[in-house]
Parts: structure tokens; C-alpha cells; sequence
């Protein structure tokens, strides 16, 4: 168990639609990491939050937005969902937000798009 | 990109053998990182060898890394049916705040 928790873990919704990813970091993390797995990209960063603020921002789509809280936990907003949005979606955290550190990655949310 | 590749995509081994992973990246490098994901599941860290380090040893776990060639290797000895996994080697630059880029993996299968 990494420490790091996802909600919901499986989540099935039609195309058009909103959803959110909710992530809660180890305790004392600052950093939250998330990122999007499918079968033909493999693991592509999305967005990094460090202490409430966006840090870093890698391929995610203007339909996505991200948030850190002041509790530290962030989510993932996806909306206009489109059939190529499926995938594994996964959180990672880390002390800082210096990538010299390891990530500790949590188990992810399955999102169908029907 | 600095993207790191491993190779090969897929391998498959006896157990009790030995299984060699590579990575290879494009840019200078601040530290390079080995991750494994059972299948479905979050990724686990499993090594981290900074720029300036050559080897690394982790219980049967053994990383090289050969900043001259852009190149790292993994090397899981005497490996067990529950090695089965995708590992993925993930580099973080030099250059600046930029995040860790990761590989697409390498999928390892040992056979009992």
C-alpha cells in the first residue's frame, strides 16, 4: 500500500459526459502527480500540483482541469468525454516537487467511456 | 523528447533466470528511475541511480547507468513467477523543473 488513494476505482459513463477523479496524497506529500495510461500511449504525465499550485502541465487536454485543496488532496475533472478518454487513470505523490524523489503511485481509476 | 525506451517490449524467461532490461534516453539527465506495474495496478518505485552514479544494487535488483551512451539496464537475478510485470524506466532532466518522463515499459513474463 503506497498510501495514496483514488476514488472511485472503476467508473463506466457515456460520451459526452463529466466526471472526477478524487486523489488523496501520502500524508506529508506536497506533490501531487496525475497521469493517464492506455494501451497505445502508455504513461503520459498530465499535471503536477505542488502546495495547492499547478507546477508543471504536460499533454492534458483543455477538456481536462485539475485542482490541489488546501488539504492537499486533488482532483481531475473530465468533461466532453469523449471513447479515446478510456483509460487508467492514475495519482502519484512525493515529498516536494523535485523529481530527484520517488513517486509513490496510487491504484488508479478505470474509466470507460461507452 | 527525452523520453526514455526500453527494450525489449516484451520478454519471456524461465524462472530462476536472469532478466535484462534497457532503457535509453535522449537528453542530459538529473536521475534516472526503474518502476514496476503488475498488471492494472499503480506503479511502485523500485530504483533511483542519480547522473553521477554507475551502479546500483537493490536486494536481487541491479541498475547500471552509462551517462556516455544515454543508456540504463536492469537486471532482475534468479527471477520468480511474481517478477511478472511491466517495468518502465522514467528519467527527470536537467534543465529545469520539468517533470518525470516515463518509458512505454518492458513487459516481463516469468514462467514457472
Amino acid at each position: 500500500d503506497s498510501g495514496v488513494t483514488q476514488t472511485p476505482k472503476h467508473l463506466i459513463t457515456a460520451t459526452g459526459q463529466r466526471v472526477t477523479l478524487r486523489c488523496s496524497p501520502r500524508s506529508g506529500d506536497l506533490s501531487v502527480y496525475w497521469y493517464q495510461q492506455s494501451l497505445d500511449q502508455g504513461l503520459q504525465f498530465l499535471i503536477q500540483y505542488y502546495n495547492g499550485e499547478e507546477r508543471a502541465k504536460g499533454n492534458i487536454l483543455e477538456r481536462f482541469s485539475a485542482q490541489q485543496f488546501p488539504d492537499l488532496h486533488s482532483e481531475l475533472n473530465l468533461s466532453s468525454l469523449e471513447l479515446g478518454d478510456s483509460a487508467l487513470y492514475f495519482c502519484a505523490s512525493s515529498p516536494i516537487g523535485d523529481r530527484d524523489y520517488e513517486q509513490y503511485f496510487g491504484p488508479g481509476t478505470r474509466l470507460t467511456v461507452t | 523528447s527525452q523520453q526514455g525506451e526500453e527494450d525489449p517490449q516484451a520478454l519471456s524467461i524461465q524462472e530462476g533466470e536472469n532478466a535484462t532490461m534497457n532503457c535509453s534516453y535522449k537528453t542530459s539527465i538529473n536521475n534516472l528511475q526503474w518502476y514496476r506495474q503488475n498488471s492494472g495496478r499503480g506503479l511502485v518505485h523500485l530504483i533511483l541511480i542519480r547522473s553521477n552514479e554507475r551502479e546500483k544494487h537493490s536486494g536481487r535488483l541491479r541498475v547500471t547507468l552509462d551517462t556516455s551512451k544515454k543508456s540504463s539496464s536492469l537486471l532482475i537475478t534468479a527471477s520468480r513467477a511474481a517478477d511478472t510485470a511491466s517495468y518502465f524506466c522514467a528519467t527527470g532532466d536537467n534543465s529545469g523543473n520539468t517533470p518525470l518522463v516515463f518509458g512505454k515499459g518492458t513487459r516481463l513474463s516469468v514462467i514457472a
